[in-house]
């Protein structure tokens, strides 16, 4: 049974950095073509695809965004870490992790809403 | 970026209606197109990948057509629990990028 689930915090301040984890179970981050993207959904808006992360350790990054973002995995731990360097407003949405083999989201974390505000 | 535009952004329709969708990509991407279905306050559920291919438990009155830069979704029967946000993706290349959502309603 494939799981996904977001953790993180649920309120940052404006140029902080956020932190969002994805721990996983059910399929591993290790074997050939495997993936893990990071998508928001800003609230009553459309799904903004952020980054992915390959078995090999190949990162990819949105182009608006790639300034600002890292993905890392540590396969051990089932986790995928993406990090969001100067927060905005503009950034408040729902965060969700997503297995992704062959850039086919099959798989949804339950999703973490992050709310940037001072 | 590739450009996933969809029609209509929302539509009405009853219980039974024949219903469907269409996306449009920027440039071609083959029969990289995949469908999500999307609820309130939950996470999408993929409906249909490479443009034709269910996903397994996906009831068969979803289905999906098209090539190059014009994909169809179409849900033959509409059902009640078939009212909710619709949205297409290329994984054709990267950064994969979304269609901005239709929005299936109650008429």
């Amino acid at each position: 049974q494939v799981t996904l689930r977001e953790s993180g915090p649920a309120l940052v301040k404006p140029t902080q950095t956020l932190t969002l984890t994805c721990t996983f179970s059910g399929f591993s981050l290790s074997t050939s073509g495997m993936c893990v993207s990071w998508i928001r959904q800003p609230p009553g808006k459309a799904l903004e695809w952020l980054a992915r992360i390959d078995w090999d350790d190949d990162k990819y990054y949105s182009t608006s965004l790639k300034t600002r973002l890292t993905i890392s995995k540590d396969t051990s731990k089932n986790q995928v870490v993406l990090t969001m360097t100067n927060m905005d407003p503009v950034d408040t949405a729902t965060y969700y992790c997503a297995r992704t083999p062959l850039g086919v989201f099959d798989y949804w974390g339950q999703g973490t809403l992050v709310t940037v505000s001072s | 970026d590739i450009q996933m535009t969809q029609s209509p952004s929302s539509l009405s329709s009853s219980v039974g209606d024949r219903v469907t969708i269409t996306c449009r990509a920027s440039q071609s991407i083959s029969s990289y197109l995949n469908w999500y279905q999307q609820k309130p306050g939950k996470a999408p559920k993929l409906l249909i990948y490479v443009a034709s291919s269910l996903q397994s438990g996906v009831p068969s009155r979803f289905s999906g057509s098209g090539s190059g830069t014009d994909f169809t979704l179409t849900i033959s029967s509409l059902q009640p629990e078939d009212f909710a946000t619709y949205y297409c993706q290329q994984s054709y290349s990267t950064p994969r990028t979304f269609g901005q959502g239709t929005k299936v309603e109650i008429k």
